[in-house]
């Protein structure tokens, strides 16, 4: 549960969808979270699922997991300036080490109007 | 607001140096989770406690140490500092330190070795 990837930049125009996208290598993994830091900020919990769901939707959230392909992610609907921040991806493997989470480097979403 | 609360929010020491980060996780929780955020590094987890115990170690120096006090609140002291510890040190708190568990982040304490 040590290799969560993520691309480090995306850009988008206000009004589009945003995409962003995560793989994670623990088949075993229990939950899956989605974090929001904001610039200075700490991280705030956006959304997570569980593996044995496929979709979760929260408002302008989608979140799409394909556990064949250890795939996520995260779709958030009619970006917003205010969308701007770095995404970061985390699972929870099950294991000797439950509840610490792993985590991508973070994708920086760059909202333009 | 997660409910979660670190202090110092800035802390700029010299490197030899020893500090302490303090952390209150939310109400009712049980858990709390240290992790280092650095530009190389990324989010590293370091250390986790549960009920005052020890429950996970993660990439965390012999330089480091860390304890819960039987209020929950939780230290992380870092000794004989360097300019490679200069990073975003994140506290986060869950119910019962599981992997169901949801874990909530506080703001960091940004530290600085000069």
């Amino acid at each position: 549960g040590e290799d969560v990837e993520q691309s480090l930049f995306l850009s988008v125009r206000e009004g589009d969808s945003s995409v962003i996208n995560c793989t994670y290598t623990d088949s075993s993994s229990t939950y899956l979270y989605w974090y929001k830091q904001e610039p200075g900020a700490g991280l705030q919990l956006l959304t997570y699922i569980f593996s044995n769901m496929d979709m979760k939707q929260d408002q302008r959230l989608t979140v799409l997991l394909n556990k064949k392909d250890k795939h996520l992610s995260l779709r958030i609907a009619d970006t917003q300036t205010g969308d701007s921040a770095i995404y970061f991806c985390a699972e929870s493997p099950r294991g000797s080490t439950l509840g610490r989470l792993y985590f991508g480097r973070g994708t920086q979403l760059t909202v333009w109007p | 607001d997660s409910g979660v609360t670190q202090t110092p929010k800035h802390l700029i020491t010299a490197t030899g140096q020893r500090v302490t980060l303090r952390c209150s996780p939310r109400s009712g929780d049980l858990s709390v989770y240290w992790y280092q955020q650095s530009l190389d590094q990324g989010l590293q987890f370091l250390i986790q406690y549960y009920n005052g115990e020890e429950r996970a170690k993660g990439n965390i120096l012999e330089r480091f140490s860390a304890q819960q006090f039987p209020d929950l609140h939780s230290e992380l002291n870092l000794s004989s500092l360097e300019l490679g510890d200069s990073a975003l040190y994140f506290c986060a708190s869950s119910p019962e330190g599981r992997g169901a568990d949801t874990q909530y982040f506080g703001p960091g304490t940004r530290l600085t070795v000069l």
